[in-house]
């Protein structure tokens, strides 16, 4: 069974501040990686995933995630947020047969002028 | 038109109630999920779905039943509805094959048990 740790519930940050939201994972097993984003009244959308390859991914609007197998973590950053940013970011992880998803708890960032 | 719609979006009802929520997608996806959203706890499955003859139970089953009447809709019902299964309830699709495929979501239904 694989969970999923998101050491922080809220995180405030001015705009175009650098910011991390931290996750952790635990698996008996290799895992594939994703962070999800949920807007205000709306459902979740995938931002970035791990699945193999380089450890470094990137999504469109300017977030990456590194993989980090030895500290089981997969934090993502972005150098530089924005209002629009303002949102729950979830972790979660799957197991390598992809049969389900298993998520965090979220970490809501809140983006201030 | 929305890939995956849910509805009702809203639902007030009162303990002992029984409540069927509704999931439709156009995405033509075999997989589907139903998951429910609480402040704190995140996303909690309840149930899944690979194909129309298969059902399986998620993380938090009891209390729920769902019923997949045909590849794109897929319908989760409380056979009598308790105040704590007040929550954000979120339906998902995905595609079968590949890996690490993205599960779609819709725009969840706000059920509030009295």
């Amino acid at each position: 069974a694989q969970s999923v740790t998101q050491l922080d519930s809220q995180v405030p940050v001015f705009e175009e501040a650098p910011v991390e939201l931290r996750c952790n994972y635990s698996s008996s097993v290799s895992v594939y990686l994703f962070w999800y984003v949920q807007y205000p009244n709306q459902g979740l959308q995938l931002l970035l995933k791990y699945l193999s390859g380089s450890t470094l991914v990137e999504s469109i609007n300017g977030f990456e995630a590194e993989f980090n197998k030895s500290q089981t973590s997969f934090h993502l950053r972005k150098p530089s947020v924005h209002i629009s940013d303002t949102a729950e970011y979830f972790c979660a992880v799957s197991d390598p047969g992809y049969s389900t998803l298993t998520f965090g708890k979220g970490t809501m960032l809140l983006v201030s002028p | 038109d929305a890939d995956v719609t849910q509805t009702p979006r809203n639902r007030i009802t009162k303990t002992g109630k029984r409540i069927m929520l509704e999931c439709s997608q156009t995405k033509g996806h075999d997989r589907m999920y139903w998951y429910r959203q609480d402040p704190g706890l995140g996303l909690r499955l309840i149930y899944y779905s690979f194909d129309v003859k298969d059902i399986n139970k998620g993380e938090i089953s009891d209390g729920y039943s769902v019923s997949r009447q045909a590849q794109a809709k897929f319908s989760l019902s409380l056979e009598s509805a308790i105040p704590n299964q007040t929550a954000l309830y979120f339906c998902a699709t995905s595609v079968t094959s590949g890996i690490g495929n993205e599960q779609f979501f819709g725009p969840g239904t706000r059920l509030t048990v009295l």
